[in-house]
């Protein structure tokens, strides 16, 4: 079974620390995503990442940037936290496809800034 | 631009009864499609897709959807709902050239009746 792993289940932050949100995943996917979820909005795209260091801006880049050094590991920085920033964050793997494979998630980061 | 529209916000269904959940895309050509579950706290699973061939395609837990392209949907089914099933249901549809980036609705979130 392919396993994405976030590394916080819950984190509380203060307005202003830099955060970084880690995910791994253990099936060799060539693409990875970040989503921030917020009710009545669904699930909004971040970051993706479709190969090793490389990366492109989704719907709501603005105040995070990403990080992937290694195929298996897709870093989301929060450069200076802000309470509107408040929010799930999930990540997620595929295999590279042209149009569109199944992503698999992990359990999300429930983030608190205050 | 492809997107996806999912009418209804929240659904109430006493269990036993019959449930669809409505999605409608819109894509120049065949899209992939998928339907995600997410329970409380938890990361999106995928219930199933459709990628080509038969319209009617079943997937995980009893479900079934059915692509229809004269009306641009894909609507989810269960002929019996269990108090299990009460979670949020997500459509989404992948679009060519998007490097495996998914298009999500916005989720239906469904209760179950005892």
């Amino acid at each position: 079974d392919v396993k994405v792993t976030q590394s916080s289940r819950y984190l509380v932050k203060r307005t202003g620390e830099k955060v970084f949100l880690e995910c791994v995943q253990d099936m060799d996917h060539e693409n990875m995503f970040w989503y921030r979820q917020d009710p009545g909005l669904g699930l909004r795209l971040i970051y993706f990442s479709y190969d090793v260091k490389m990366k492109e801006k989704g719907d709501i880049p603005e105040g995070y940037s990403v990080s992937r050094e290694k195929k298996e590991r897709f870093s989301l920085i929060l450069e200076s936290a802000s309470t509107n920033q408040t929010s799930m964050y999930l990540c997620a793997s595929s295999l590279s496809g042209v149009f569109g494979d199944e992503q698999f998630f992990g359990p999300g980061t429930r983030l608190t800034v205050l | 631009a492809q997107s996806v529209t999912q009418p209804d916000i929240h659904i109430t269904v006493s269990e036993g009864a019959s449930l669809e959940l409505r999605c409608n895309y819109s894509y120049g050509a065949t899209p992939y499609l998928f339907w995600y579950v997410q329970s409380p706290g938890q990361g999106l699973q995928l219930l199933l897709k459709y990628f080509s061939g038969d319209t009617l395609v079943q997937g995980i837990k009893g479900f079934e959807a059915e692509f229809k392209r004269s009306q641009s949907s894909f609507n989810l089914r269960k002929p019996s709902v269990h108090w299990s099933d009460a979670a949020e249901y997500f459509c989404a549809v992948g679009a060519r050239g998007s490097q495996g980036n998914l298009i999500f609705g916005k989720g239906t979130k469904l209760s179950v009746k005892p």
